[in-house]
């Protein structure tokens, strides 16, 4: 099954800076890989995704890149702002022929954006 | 216009104890899901649905048996439960648009979660 890596637990930046946050993947019939923000004692949400036909998206100060040769993607916050701060978790997924949207989650990344 | 609601939001409970959590999404979705997020915040997926009929089952013990009477509702009773069992249970729902023999990908909207604490 797939596997998905996230290998930085936290990471903490001044605000105004930019922030990295990368994931890894082992499936590479995956092909759908989502980003998802979730604030202290509330629902995961969905802040930027990308399918596997590109290699970057871009949505005002996130965006996420995709690299498949290397089965890795990365969210990219520009001019980090304190409601920035929250655990960002990336995930991978077949898309519905390929086990039903199963989406399987990285182990987070606590985002601290200091004043 | 909760898009996916749960209930209860926090649920405290005796060990041996038998729960129920409900979850209901009034977005229309065809496919609705079950996670578990443990202390460690690790978000893992249990259950899918999709028009009522299963279609993921993690490795979950089978104490957990989901329950979906239609498409719009997806319960999660859980029998006998344990200390381990302690978690923040998240339902989600989507809707899947497959386009030919692309498969399709659609963003999952999760509930508010509901806290289970096993005493």
């Amino acid at each position: 099954g797939e596997n998905v890596e996230q290998h930085l637990s936290t990471l903490s930046v001044q605000e105004g800076d930019s922030a990295v946050i990368k994931c890894t993947y082992s499936d590479s019939a995956s092909n759908y890989f989502p980003w998802y923000k979730q604030e202290l004692g509330k629902r995961p949400q969905l802040i930027i995704d990308i399918r596997s036909n590109v290699g970057e998206k871009k949505d005002q100060r996130i965006a996420v890149t995709l690299n498949k040769t290397a089965k890795h993607f990365s969210l990219h916050i520009t001019e980090t702002q304190p409601e920035d701060s929250a655990v960002y978790f990336c995930a991978a997924s077949r898309g519905l022929t390929g086990g039903g949207n199963k989406l399987t989650f990285g182990t987070g990344t606590q985002l601290k954006v200091e004043l | 216009d909760t898009a996916v609601s749960q209930t209860p939001k926090y649920l405290v409970t005796q060990m041996g104890n038998d729960k129920s959590i409900k979850c209901e999404q009034n977005l229309g979705h065809d496919t609705m899901y079950w996670y578990k997020q443990d202390s460690k915040k690790f978000l893992k997926i249990m259950f899918s649905y999709n028009n009522k009929e299963l279609i993921i089952n993690e490795t979950v013990p089978n104490r957990f048996s989901p329950k979906s009477p239609d498409k719009a509702h997806l319960n999660l009773h859980i029998n006998s439960l344990e200390l381990g069992d302690s978690a923040v249970y998240f339902c989600a729902s989507s809707q899947p648009r497959a386009t030919g023999k692309i498969s399709s990908y659609n963003e999952q909207f999760f509930g508010p979660g509901t806290r289970l604490t096993v005493l």
